[in-house]
């Protein structure tokens, strides 16, 4: 099993560039979400997604969309990239069954808008 | 709302030496307390968890108890190696009645543990 991967490892951005950052996972986990990850504020739910057809707003959802067409994959896209999007970016996922189940998370995308 | 809040960093120690990393949280309802480790360029590792009061949580050396009446997870390891130089993150996800959750995770601010030989 790959687990939860993330394409691209590294982005650099222009302001009001759009662009997706890619996340798969192949542990047909029901649960997927995406963080960011910002010094000094540990990471913070951005969307989140209990099923196909199904996203959810987690905390700070401005400037970021989201859609989960399949359980594999949960793309994030922004639509015009701004500074205050410089950060970086994890995926995870996890099993909704039998209760407080372990994340599994990606290896980041470090995205530089300038 | 629910917030964790970690003691603050760097923490800087001597292999052998004892780890304390205080975390303590504000929830309603009845959270599970976790642990991750972020090792340099890589994503976030589950570390320990506690899913309910008085319960701990273990792996690696590292432990943790959740103390419901301090409102308190904090991580100890009685003896570091350099290679538990890391970034540890506290969280908790906040239980449902009948003990499911949606399993978003509410996180500390991390705490950088830089162990020299």
């Amino acid at each position: 099993n790959a687990g939860v991967t993330q394409t691209p490892k590294f982005q650099v951005l222009k302001t009001g560039q759009s662009m997706t950052l890619q996340c798969a996972q192949d542990m047909n986990h029901e649960y997927m979400s995406w963080y960011r990850q910002d010094p000094g504020m540990g990471l913070r739910l951005i969307h989140y997604s209990v099923g196909a057809g199904i996203t959810d707003q987690g905390e700070v959802p401005n400037g970021y969309n989201v859609s989960r067409s399949t359980t594999e994959d949960f793309p994030l896209r922004l639509l015009s990239a701004a500074p205050s999007q410089t950060s970086v970016y994890f995926c995870a996922s996890s099993s909704l069954a039998g209760g407080q189940n372990e994340q599994f998370f990606g290896p980041g995308t470090r995205l530089t808008v300038l | 709302g629910n917030s964790v809040t970690q003691m603050e960093g760097p923490v800087t120690l001597s292999e052998e030496a004892f780890l304390t990393i205080n975390c303590t949280y504000t929830a309603t309802g009845y959270p599970s307390l976790f642990w991750y480790v972020q090792y340099p360029g890589e994503g976030l590792q589950l570390l320990l968890k506690a899913t309910k009061a008085d319960d701990k949580g273990s792996n690696k050396g590292f432990e943790a108890t959740y103390r419901k009446e301090t409102t308190s997870f904090h991580l100890e390891k009685g003896s570091v190696q350099v290679s538990d130089s890391a970034v540890y993150f506290c969280a908790l996800s906040e239980g449902y009645a009948g003990g499911t959750s949606y399993g978003k995770l509410t996180f500390g601010q991390g705490t950088i543990l830089t162990v020299h030989p």
